[in-house]
């Protein structure tokens, strides 16, 4: 069975503080590892895919990083704008074939 | 392009009835999931559709039913409602043929079961 964890629950930031959300996983055979933000009262909004260990993506203030067991959002010099719960999914090729989402870290970002 | 539409947004329900929740997909998208989020299980898979076909099935009771109209258009029914029931339930899309997890969500329907 699949499985993600992630942590911390909950974080604080001020604003330009940057920091990291861990993402650890098990899985049979990723497929793909996905990160997505969740403002409240909102769906998941689709933010990167990482497919192998070693591969990066960026955009603005965040980058996504892969290892064989975890996955890291790098949050650089973050705003008030970035605060959300951000969600992290795997699927794998087992027979489930389905996305299996991480409980979340929700992040503030104080002014 | 419009995103995935859900309705109703609200509801209010007694144990013991059943809903039924709708999503019209993003143009182009063939394929559909169901997730419930509540906050103490996070996000869970219900079904996926693809081309009016059940592809994929996660943990739910029998209660818990869809099917996906020729036009990719979605349902889900909860029968026999209970108050566990109550949650954020979302309905995703994609264009992949293959199950994927780049998914554009809707912005749920929120079930409250009293």
């Amino acid at each position: 069975e699949d499985q993600v964890t992630q942590s911390p629950e909950a974080l604080r930031l001020q604003e330009g503080e940057s920091s990291s959300l861990n993402c650890s996983y098990t899985v049979s055979g990723l497929r793909g590892l996905f990160w997505y933000r969740q403002d409240p009262g909102k769906g998941p909004e689709f933010l990167f895919t990482l497919y192998s260990a070693g591969e990066e993506k960026e955009k603005e203030r965040l980058k996504a990083t892969l290892t064989k067991k975890e996955s890291f959002l790098h949050i650089t010099a973050p705003k008030p704008e970035d605060s959300a719960t951000y969600l992290c999914a795997v699927l794998g090729s087992g027979s489930a074939r389905q996305l299996t989402f991480g409980s979340g870290t929700q992040l503030t970002v104080l002014p | 392009k419009a995103g995935v539409t859900q309705t109703p947004r609200y509801l209010i329900k007694t144990r013991g009835q059943q809903v039924t929740l709708s999503c019209s997909p993003i143009s182009g998208h063939r394929s559909v999931s169901w997730y419930q989020q509540t906050p103490g299980q996070g996000l869970q898979f219900l079904f996926e559709y693809f081309s009016e076909t059940q592809r994929n099935k996660g943990n739910f009771p029998g209660r818990f039913s869809g099917r996906q109209f020729s036009n990719s258009r979605s349902e889900m029914n909860v029968s026999t409602l209970e108050l566990g029931d109550s949650a954020l339930y979302l309905c995703a899309s994609s264009f992949s043929g293959r199950s994927s997890g780049e998914l554009f969500f809707g912005e749920g329907s929120r079930l409250t079961v009293l």
